[in-house]
């Protein structure tokens, strides 16, 4: 069946710019995560929804960095006011329902490069 | 809070090499623990798991035990392929994932 998965794979923006990100889970599943890759690190949590609803956003870096997900399926990340500090790898994943130790399967990730 | 440390990569191997990427975690409650891969071009995918103290994941060749007393999580393979090429992150979860930075390993046939 489909994975999870994001658009575009590939973003190029300038500095300043509003930028849109994303992420398609796999159908049913109820939790969706956004982390962010930087080159040579690990992912870092960003933001947690279960449903419709942010269950924990405690990984935002700042208040340029907003996610939604309004119907309880496709999640968008937005970032205003891009930093050059943004570039990295935007990577979604998604949970079934069940418990909060579900596995979580992830997309292929969205490329950021602000210049 | 909790972190998760893995030895720095590039690993390079020869095909049918033993291998071991060591890892250890800090963790203030008793996480599971995880080995995710990334093939180059692919997204991350769960490799295996353990959930409790002395549980043993294991898949596709590749195993870890959950060891308490040293608070680590190495990943273990008998004889690696070249298919066996990528980036493999160690990972623990209490509420949220916590990876490590990862580690690219290169088999060499």
């Amino acid at each position: 069946g489909a994975g999870v998965s994001q658009t575009p794979s590939n973003k190029v923006t300038e500095k300043g710019k509003y930028v849109e990100l994303r992420c398609d889970p796999i159908s049913g599943h109820t939790a969706l995560y956004w982390y962010r890759q930087s080159l040579g690190q690990g992912p870092e949590f960003l933001i947690y929804f279960q449903g419709t609803g942010a269950a924990d956003d405690s990984g935002l870096p700042n208040d340029r960095f907003f996610a939604v997900r309004p119907e309880g399926s496709v999640s968008t990340l937005k970032i205003q006011r891009t930093e050059r500090g943004d570039s990295a790898v935007y990577l979604c994943a998604s949970s079934a329902p069940g418990t909060v130790y579900n596995e979580q399967f992830f997309g292929p990730g969205t490329r950021l490069t602000v210049l | 809070g909790d972190s998760v440390t893995q030895m720095e990569g590039p690993v390079t191997l020869s095909e049918e090499a033993f291998l071991t990427i060591n890892c250890t975690y800090t963790a203030t409650g008793y996480p599971s623990l995880f080995w995710y891969v990334q093939y180059p071009g692919e997204g991350l995918q769960l490799l295996l798991k353990a959930t409790k103290a002395d549980d043993k994941g294991s898949n596709k060749g590749f195993e870890a035990t959950y060891r308490k007393e040293t608070t680590s999580f190495h990943l273990e393979k008998g004889s690696v392929q070249v298919s066996d090429s990528a980036v493999y992150f160690c990972a623990l979860r209490d509420d949220k994932i916590i990876f490590g930075k990862g580690t690219r390993l290169h088999i060499l046939p």
